[in-house]
């Protein structure tokens, strides 16, 4: 079965840039799911960040879209994020997440998480 | 945006109780809507997919039921380790998740 495990810096500067990285082992990378990414901070609840497919297609979350970048090596098994100019708004547990797809209609769905990683918690100082 | 609601919060109930979460969407989601379950210090685990569908290995006490804009989760006869924070969220339009109801001992 798949497992993911998040790896990066628990502790980043405001107004600088987060990156975090996802290791997928037990399964694809190239498979048919979306590899995405959650936070969860106490004021936000679960959020949504965004999504990529190992042909590099990437969606991302309109309120988060202008300071996100979701990447992928295929080689290393690897998808990543960044987050720049982050605020204390920022500080949250990051879970990776693979993404399952549902066809209907014509129409295709991704965001069922069937696998997520552990969790990262990222705190922003000032 | 879509939003999804919750409710209630907070909901106590007791070993062998049966109890429902609503969830309603801020618009038509058809039935593009799956249930989390998250244990303290722990990742969310699927347990519904597309409204209704129990995930491989979710025990049958679970049930996920609606479509358009008002969703259930059910849960029959509640073990121990059902006590959680539960949480819906669509993907009919990016992802959006409810704000969690915390199910909790009387």
């Amino acid at each position: 079965q798949v497992q993911l495990l998040e790896s990066g810096p628990g502790l980043v500067k405001a107004s600088e840039t987060l990156s975090l990285t996802c290791t997928v082992s037990g399964g694809s990378i190239s498979s048919s799911n979306w590899w995405n990414w959650v936070r969860q901070s106490p004021g936000k609840g679960l959020e949504w960040i965004g999504e990529i497919y190992h042909s590099g297609t990437t969606n991302y979350n309109p309120s988060l879209k202008s300071r996100v970048t979701i990447s992928i090596d295929k080689s290393k098994r690897q998808f990543s994020l960044k987050l720049t100019s982050v605020s204390a708004a920022d500080t949250a547990v990051y879970f990776c997440a693979s993404g399952l797809v549902l066809c209907s209609g014509g129409n295709c769905y991704s965001g069922i998480y069937d696998y997520w990683g552990q969790g990262t918690l990222v705190s922003v100082s000032s | 945006d879509i939003q999804m609601t919750q409710s209630p919060s907070t909901l106590s109930a007791s070993v062998g109780d049966s109890v429902t979460i609503t969830c309603r969407a801020s618009q038509n989601i058809n039935s593009w809507l799956a249930w989390y379950q998250q244990k303290p210090g722990k990742a969310p685990k699927l347990l519904i997919y597309k409204a209704s569908s129990l995930e491989d290995g979710v025990p049958s006490r679970f049930s996920g039921s609606g479509s358009g804009t008002e969703f259930t989760l059910t849960i029959s006869s509640l073990q121990p380790d059902d006590f959680a924070t539960y949480y819906c969220q669509q993907f009919s339009s990016y992802s959006t998740f409810g704000q969690g109801t915390k199910l909790e001992i009387k």
